[in-house]
């Protein structure tokens, strides 16, 4: 099992829209979770961080179940501008490890 | 503030060649990273370093050194480029430490090695 697993998309969806990506992890030690957004031929950007009893950012709500292993990512009322990759990051002692990525695609 | 920098953003290379990256950060963060993106790979990390003076081997560390002599800069070097060294590579800080998560990357350096 590789350590972060992400389905890679594309997601198309129309504006408006709510959507739901999946990231599964493999090392249970594992403590501390985030959610990356990348543009297209851009750097990534820290977009929330995951927490056990779940969070929210606006639009955006972030959920973690530690006994299977996974993080959700939940974009309600999706913009055009959401279209872009999202990275599922976890972290290990000293460094984080990134998933590939899901991809966003909002239409009009 | 600049945040992080990468120097050069664009660079192409003859297989043999060598080349330094330069990464800066002015804020003042002790954990610094290289990684690399590839199509269908995501990131993998190449070196870090946890402070000035100090680095340690990534997960793809093989025909890349670094140096971390100042605090604020990272240096990513490759000795005799490959093509398979054909890559986006990006440079990131972070107060790991205080494990908030948040990596600061820089917009990265595009290298093609024919």
């Amino acid at each position: 099992r590789k350590e972060v697993e992400q389905d890679p998309g594309p997601f198309n969806v129309p504006e408006g829209a709510t959507v739901a990506f999946n990231c599964t992890y493999s090392n249970s030690a594992s403590q501390s979770f985030f959610w990356y957004r990348q543009d297209c031929r851009k750097e990534p950007k820290l977009l929330m961080s995951v927490y056990s009893s779940g969070n929210e950012d606006g639009r955006f709500t972030a959920q973690l179940n530690r006994a299977s292993q996974y993080i959700s990512l939940l974009i309600r009322d999706s913009k055009l501008s959401d279209s872009a990759t999202y990275l599922c990051v976890v972290s290990g002692y000293s460094t984080l490890t990134f998933g590939k990525g899901t991809m966003l695609l909002v239409s009009p | 503030n600049a945040g992080v920098t990468q120097t050069p953003k664009f660079r192409v290379l003859k297989t043999g060649q060598s080349m330094t990256l330069l990464c800066a950060q002015d804020m003042n963060h002790e954990y610094m990273y290289w990684y690399r993106q590839d199509p269908g790979m995501g990131l993998r990390l190449i070196h870090y370093s946890v402070g000035e003076g100090t680095t340690a081997k990534g997960e793809v560390p093989d025909g890349y050194n670094v140096s971390r002599l100042k605090k604020q800069n990272f240096l990513l070097g490759l000795e005799s480029a490959a093509p398979s060294q054909t890559s986006v590579y990006f440079c990131a800080s972070s107060w790991f430490r205080r494990n908030t998560g948040e990596l600061f990357f820089g917009e990265g350096s595009r290298l093609t090695v024919l």
